[in-house]
């Protein structure tokens, strides 16, 4: 069955500084990968989405992501950080109509 | 703008009282999700529909029902509130289901079991 890691339950950067959050995936095929952002009491915002072709990509808000294979991870990584950035980051990996997310990543970002 | 709009934001409710929430999009999408988010916790599916057809999680329990009157609006019924159901609920919408697609989530549902 397929499944998602998010390593790091909590990470503080400070603002300027640059970030990347880990995501490893378990599955048998070719995945598809998400990463979504929610802010304290709100839903889910879609950042970016890996289905096939170019293995980084672009997402909103100045993230991008790559998908490496050989790691089986789909890290996000953003160059650098604006404290409106601190939410809980949410890995997903999908497979038809099923969505699997991780626990998710607490960011804090530090004035 | 197109949106996926969950009312009401918050909910109240007491320990074994029927509650119903509410889904609407008008993004005209075939597919509808609920899912149940604890606090700390990735989402976790508990149905969807795929135009009229009901897809219930194996482990979704009996007290989550789900009606789908119309293409834009679908709801999540606890039949009998416990406390453990104390959570955010949160409702999305997909295009198509038969290959992984982006899900729209609407700002959520909290609900609070006292």
């Amino acid at each position: 069955a397929q499944s998602v890691t998010q390593p790091d339950i909590h990470i503080t950067v400070s603002e300027g500084a640059s970030l990347e959050l880990r995501c490893n995936y378990s599955y048998g095929a070719t995945p598809y990968l998400f990463w979504y952002v929610q802010s304290p009491g709100q839903g889910l915002q879609l950042l970016l989405k890996y289905f096939s072709g170019d293995t980084l990509v672009q997402g909103i808000k100045g993230f991008e992501a790559e998908f490496k294979r050989s790691q089986s991870s789909f890290n996000l990584r953003k160059p650098s950080v604006h404290w409106s950035d601190a939410a809980e980051y949410f890995c997903a990996v999908g497979e038809l109509n099923d969505m699997r997310f991780g626990a998710g990543t607490r960011l804090t970002v530090k004035p | 703008d197109a949106m996926v709009i969950q009312n009401p934001r918050y909910q109240v409710t007491q320990f074994g009282k029927p509650v119903t929430l509410s889904c609407s999009q008008t993004l005209n999408h075939n597919v509808m999700y609920w899912y149940q988010q604890k606090s700390s916790q990735a989402p976790k599916l508990l149905f969807h529909y795929y135009d009229k057809d009901f897809n219930n999680e194996a482990d979704t329990p009996d007290n989550f029902q789900s009606r789908r009157p119309n293409t834009s609006f679908c709801f999540l019924d606890i039949r009998s509130p416990g406390l453990g159901d104390a959570a955010m609920y949160l409702c999305a919408t997909s295009r198509v289901r038969d290959w992984p697609d982006t899900q729209y989530f609407g700002p959520g549902t909290r609900l609070t079991v006292l």
